[in-house]
């Protein structure tokens, strides 16, 4: 299974609003409402900002949000904040009890 | 509070086999599965695979199979994962990390343990 296919690299400025594509398969990202994202700073542990394709968990800002169409899943981070410089990585839930993750992508603040 | 810790860096030379630990502390071990995940340096998020800590049962990826094992000791709370045959591309961050209950992500995630490969 190949990985989940995201943009290299975002970038914009503060304030702004960004969105972050995440493209795969019937299979996987196609197939149902499992997709998570996952914000990372350097030297840090990823941590969920959305899941279940548009759910967020409590404590994190509504500034995050998700969507899905077709075999695409997309995070939209409103009013970019200095803070969201960071690495975002998408999840699916695979089938056949795997999982996968996209390639990840770099968010920029200007 | 629900924590996962990870056991320190590993340096291992190539055709060397590492496990790493992983301790689960704040909730009901047997619960909540718990997946590996590595990072390369510079590198994205891979999915390796689960074990249930419950049944022991575990799943790995296509790539992984053969190479890795899931094992878990619940009188500890501690899952462990086992790579055999390190090559120097097996380098990387592995983290584990917690399903939610009735989801499919990760609530809960380890610090990582870094493991290098090299002679």
């Amino acid at each position: 299974q190949s990985a989940l296919t995201q943009p290299a690299s975002v970038s914009g400025s503060p304030g702004q609003s960004i969105t972050i594509s995440c493209t795969g398969t019937s299979s996987d990202v196609g197939t149902s409402n499992l997709v998570s994202w996952y914000q990372q700073h350097p030297d840090k542990a990823p941590k969920i900002i959305v899941f279940e394709g548009t759910k967020r968990p409590s404590g994190v800002t509504n500034r995050f949000s998700g969507s899905k169409s077709g075999n695409t899943a997309s995070l939209t981070i409103s009013g970019l904040q200095p803070e969201d410089e960071a690495d975002y990585f998408c999840c699916s839930y695979a089938g056949g009890s795997a999982w996968m993750f996209g390639g990840g992508t770099k968010v920029t603040v200007l | 509070q629900v924590q996962l810790v990870q056991a320190g860096a590993e340096f291992k030379k190539p055709g060397a086999s590492v496990k790493v630990s992983c301790k689960a502390s704040g909730y009901a071990f047997n619960v909540y599965y718990i997946h590996w995940v590595r990072q390369a340096p510079g590198q994205g998020l891979e999915w390796m695979g689960w074990i249930s800590p419950d049944s022991g049962g575990a799943n790995y990826a296509q790539r992984f199979q053969g190479r890795v094992t899931m094992t878990r000791d619940t009188s500890i709370s501690t899952v462990y994962m086992e790579v055999s045959s390190l090559k120097s591309d097996d380098t990387a961050v592995y983290y584990c990390a917690r399903v939610h209950l009735g989801s499919y992500y990760y609530d809960y995630w380890g610090q990582g343990t870094l493991v290098t490969v090299s002679s």
